[in-house]
């Protein structure tokens, strides 16, 4: 079965500082994974995704993510984080099959706090 | 393009009454639904999918249903709320998740008093 841990429930940052959101993965096969934002009371919005190629996945707003299959891991980054980059930030896992239904498998989320 | 449409946005209701929330999308055609609830600003559960017309997959037992009347419609009901139900709610749609992953609606908060 697939999953994904997100270790650190809280990140905090401040601003102009990189930021980096850890995500690592388990699944059967190549994985594709995916990073969505979220901002209070608003739906998961789509930041970037990893299929196949290039390790590392540039995304929205200045976002990227680095695929490393030796460690499993898939983490979020960015070299300078604004206040605006403050909300909750889900890794997502599905895998690569061709055929069949195939869910995502989401992460517990990790909060950025961007601080001033 | 392909949009998705959540609502209400917010809705608050006494336990003990029914709950009727509704998702649609356009611009697409045979999508594969979703709906999950989000407690206390975190981690996501799914709660019910779908893959087509009248076909409802539920992953977790609850007090919650959920129907797909029309290929682009997708409901989330209850006949008698409990305070347990309180929540954000978010409708999702897919195609190829692989290669697209989801599209999520706005959400409903849910307040059960």
């Amino acid at each position: 079965a697939q999953s994904v841990a997100q270790p650190e429930d809280q990140v905090n940052v401040a601003e102009g500082n990189p930021l980096t959101v850890k995500c690592t993965y388990s699944v059967s096969g190549n994985p594709y994974l995916f990073w969505y934002v979220q901002y209070p009371n608003r739906g998961l919005q789509f930041l970037l995704k990893y299929i196949t190629g290039d390790n590392l996945v540039k995304g929205s707003y200045g976002f990227e993510a680095e695929f490393n299959k030796s460690q499993t891991s898939f983490h979020l980054k960015k070299p300078s984080a604004l206040v605006s980059d403050s909300a909750l930030y889900f890794c997502a896992v599905s895998r690569a099959r061709d055929t069949g239904f195939q869910k995502l498998v989401f992460g517990t989320g990790t909060r950025l706090l961007v601080s001033p | 393009s392909q949009t998705i449409h959540q609502w209400p946005a917010t809705l608050v209701q006494p336990v003990g009454s029914p709950l009727s929330l509704e998702c649609t999308v356009e611009g697409t055609s045979n999508p594969n639904l979703y709906w999950y609830r989000q407690a206390a600003g975190r981690g996501l559960q799914l709660l019910f999918y779908s893959v087509g017309i009248g076909q409802i997959s539920s992953e977790v037992p609850q007090n919650l249903s959920a129907s797909r009347p029309q290929d682009r419609q997708f409901i989330l009901s209850s006949k008698k709320l409990l305070l347990s139900d309180s929540g954000f709610y978010l409708c999702a749609w897919s195609l190829k998740v692989q290669a697209y992953g989801y599209t999520f609606g706005s959400g409903t908060r849910l307040t059960v008093v």
